[in-house]
C-alpha cells in the first residue's frame, strides 16, 4: 500500500524557517518524481514545486512566486522529500502535501497534509 | 505560463443529474498533460482522470474527461451523494512547473 506521511510542520514567526518532510513507503521511492502541493483555509490548491529521480539529476522546479524562499531535496536512503522554507510570509500559511507523480504525469497518490502557520 | 480556467465557480444540483464542469486554458495544451482531482472537506485530493479522457485507478465510469486544445470537460453522469465536492483541473508535463485551476464547488442543491 502507497503511503504518503508528511511531518514538521507548525507554526512559525514571520521571517523563520522549517522543514517539512514527506516518508514514502510502499513503492520504489527512489525511482519517483514527488511534489509539493500548498492549500491555504479555503483556497485552491496551488503547486510549489517537484524534484525528480537520481536518473534525471535529481531536477528540481518551482513556482514562480516563491522567488527562491524554498528548496525541495530527498534522501532515497530513507525513502523521504523535504521541503525547505525560509524567510516564511504570513501567506505561506497552509497545509501542504506531498504527492507522488504517476508515470506520464499528473498526481496518483497525496499525503494527509501537513498545516504550516506562519504568524507572530 | 499557462492559466486554467474553471466554471462555474459553484454548480448547485440535485443527487441523480448530471453534472458538467468546464476547465479552460490560457493557451492550447496537449491533452495528455490534463487531470481532474476530487477534494472534499478535511481530505487530500483524489486522481480521477489524467491525460484528460483516462479514469484513475478506482474511479466509478461515472466520472468521464474530455475536450482538447483549450477547452476541456468533467461529466458526472449521475450525481451520488458521495459526488458532492471540489474538483480541480491540472496543467502538468509539457513544462516544469504545473499549474491548477481554481476549482469548482459542486453542492447539493
Amino acid at each position: 500500500e502507497v503511503q504518503l506521511v508528511e511531518s514538521g510542520g507548525g507554526l512559525v514567526q514571520p521571517g523563520g524557517s522549517l522543514k517539512l518532510s514527506c516518508a514514502a513507503s510502499g513503492f520504489t521511492f527512489s525511482g519517483s518524481t514527488m511534489h509539493w502541493v500548498r492549500q491555504a483555509s479555503g483556497k485552491g490548491l496551488e503547486w510549489v514545486g517537484r524534484i525528480r529521480s537520481k536518473a534525471n539529476n535529481y531536477a528540481t522546479a518551482y513556482d514562480a512566486s516563491l522567488k527562491g524562499r524554498f528548496t525541495i531535496s530527498r534522501d532515497d536512503s530513507k525513502n523521504t522529500a523535504y521541503l525547505q522554507m525560509n524567510n516564511l510570509k504570513t501567506e505561506d500559511t497552509a497545509v501542504y502535501y506531498c504527492a507522488r507523480q504517476r508515470t506520464g504525469g499528473s498526481n496518483d497518490f497525496w499525503g494527509q497534509g501537513n498545516l504550516v502557520t506562519v504568524s507572530s | 505560463e499557462i492559466v486554467l480556467t474553471q466554471s462555474p465557480g459553484t454548480l448547485s444540483l440535485s443527487p441523480g443529474e448530471r453534472a458538467t464542469l468546464s476547465c479552460r486554458a490560457s493557451q492550447s495544451v496537449s491533452s495528455s498533460y490534463l487531470a481532474w482531482y476530487q477534494q472534499k472537506p478535511g481530505q487530500a485530493p483524489r486522481l480521477l482522470i489524467y491525460g484528460a479522457s483516462s479514469r484513475a485507478t478506482g474511479i466509478p465510469d461515472r466520472f468521464s474527461g474530455s475536450g482538447s486544445g483549450t477547452d476541456f470537460t468533467l461529466t458526472i453522469s449521475r450525481l451520488e451523494p458521495e459526488d458532492f465536492a471540489v474538483y480541480y483541473c491540472q496543467h502538468y508535463g509539457s513544462s516544469p512547473t504545473w499549474t491548477f485551476g481554481q476549482g469548482t464547488k459542486v453542492e447539493i442543491k
